[in-house]
């Protein structure tokens, strides 16, 4: 019953280092996000991947990429991580269109 | 003006009581709408979709008002596990934007006893 599962939970960078963060789904969902949360704001949408094979930029996609490995995996990269980029991330998954999305419990990451 | 807006509140509610919110949305081709709940910086959780006129699911009732492009929620008979913020989610529903969604920033509500 595991959903959408993110790795890791936690993490510290130092300005420059460079980190991918995980996502898998066992719903054989289509599609495939990548959100990130600030105090005070929603969710912002930084990638999103509405089926295999194929990712597009979302709001704040700047500082970030991201590779859709196969239908279930969703990886998020930080090539040089600055301190603006401390946040919350969630990935979610959805079976697309009109469908609601479903999370993961999200990393916590602080970059120093 | 944000796409979607809530009241951050906090609406702080009496066990017991009942407590409604509205979110309002700029994009008028928005199709489809849903309610998600937010504990403490945890993981959003789907709390109802509203897919035509609005839905009730046991003590939460969800409207939806196309006209003045708003949607609300109440919650009956309060619990102290209803503590938690809301937020209104929106399908951007214009051309291209398929399964993309505005989210609010959230409306805190706090049960006490």
């Amino acid at each position: 019953n595991a959903g959408v599962t993110q790795t890791p939970k936690f993490q510290v960078l130092k300005t420059g280092q460079s980190m991918t963060l995980q996502c898998a789904q066992d719903m054989n969902h289509n599609s495939m996000y990548w959100y990130r949360q600030d105090p005070g704001m929603g969710l912002r949408l930084i990638y999103y991947s509405a089926s295999e094979g194929t990712t597009d930029k979302g709001e704040v996609p700047n500082g970030y990429n991201v590779s859709r490995l196969n239908k279930r995996e969703f990886s998020l990269r930080l090539e040089s991580a600055a301190p603006s980029q401390t946040s919350v991330y969630f990935c979610a998954s959805s079976g697309g269109g009109n469908q609601p999305q479903h999370f993961g419990d999200g990393t916590r990451l602080s970059i120093l | 003006r944000k796409e979607v807006e809530q009241d951050p509140g906090p609406f702080n509610v009496p066990e017991g009581a009942t407590v409604a919110f509205n979110c309002t949305y700029s994009n008028s081709a928005s199709q489809s709408f849903f309610w998600y709940r937010q504990d403490c910086r945890k993981e959003p959780k789907l709390l109802m979709s509203v897919y035509s006129s609005g839905n009730e699911d046991g003590r939460f009732t969800a409207q939806l008002n196309r006209a003045s492009q708003y949607i609300s929620l109440l919650i009956r008979d309060s619990k102290l596990s209803d503590s938690a913020t809301y937020l209104c989610v929106v399908n951007k529903g214009a051309l291209g934007s398929w399964g993309k969604l505005q989210f609010g920033a959230g409306t805190q509500v706090v049960v006490t006893p």
